[in-house]
């Protein structure tokens, strides 16, 4: 089966650097999607992506957060200072089209803010 | 703002018993139902959905009921095998014609024993 993959697999930044988290989603998908997962709680939406634009955002997603397709695989998050709690699990998802409702998800990228 | 709640945070069964799990949700806007599993360090694989025009659906040891009415749903899964044992999410959609977010509960932590 087709994979979402991200990397890196574990981040480890000082407060109030900068991140970059990268994904690739599977190849025909057309929509993009960023959850995050803090530590014992649920997964959240961000913020999906589609036709190179934000689709709707979370009120978690503010100025600090950018969502980014460089090129025709990637789609990135970019953190632009952050802070002790943006530490979580962040996942990148995917799917063909909205009608179908099952995102596929990747492996996560484990962010530790210090 | 809980739209989904998992009121179960964790669930013991026995190999090759039946385990039930249960989600509720308050949203009537959502029309899509989803079941993922998480292994630790992972992300979220997709297990099971059903769409609220039907009231089972059926896959393999896997089966979710959704009760409308009650805006309820539960995942069965039967016989149970030590290999399940994960955390469960129950996630939502709302079909708005665009790139629709899943809206996750707190997951349920299944253990089944030997």
């Amino acid at each position: 089966e087709p994979e979402v993959t991200q990397t890196p697999s574990h981040q480890v930044t000082q407060m109030g650097q900068e991140v970059i988290l990268r994904c690739v989603p599977i190849s025909n998908h057309l929509y993009f999607y960023w959850y995050r997962q803090i530590l014992g709680q649920k997964v959240e939406f961000l913020v999906s992506f589609y036709n190179n634009e934000i689709s709707e955002k979370s009120e978690i997603f503010d100025d600090q957060f950018s969502v980014e397709r460089p090129d025709g695989s990637n789609f990135t998050l970019k953190i632009r200072s952050t802070k002790l709690e943006d530490s979580a699990m962040y996942f990148c998802a995917s799917i063909y089209s909205y009608d179908f409702a099952r995102q596929y998800f990747g492996p996560g990228t484990r962010l530790t803010v210090t | 703002d809980q739209q989904v709640k998992q009121n179960s945070p964790s669930l013991s069964v026995q190999e090759g018993r039946i385990s039930i799990l249960n989600c509720d949700y308050t949203n009537s806007m959502f029309d899509y139902f989803l079941w993922y599993k998480k292994y630790p360090a992972e992300g979220p694989t997709f297990l099971i959905s059903i769409s609220s025009i039907k009231d089972k659906n059926e896959d393999g040891r896997f089966t979710v009921f959704l009760n409308k009415s009650a805006k309820h749903l539960s995942l069965h899964i039967v016989p149970s095998q030590p290999g399940d044992s994960a955390v469960y999410f129950c996630a939502a959609s709302a079909n708005t014609g665009t790139a629709s977010k899943l809206t996750f509960g707190t997951g349920t932590r299944l253990q089944v024993t030997l």
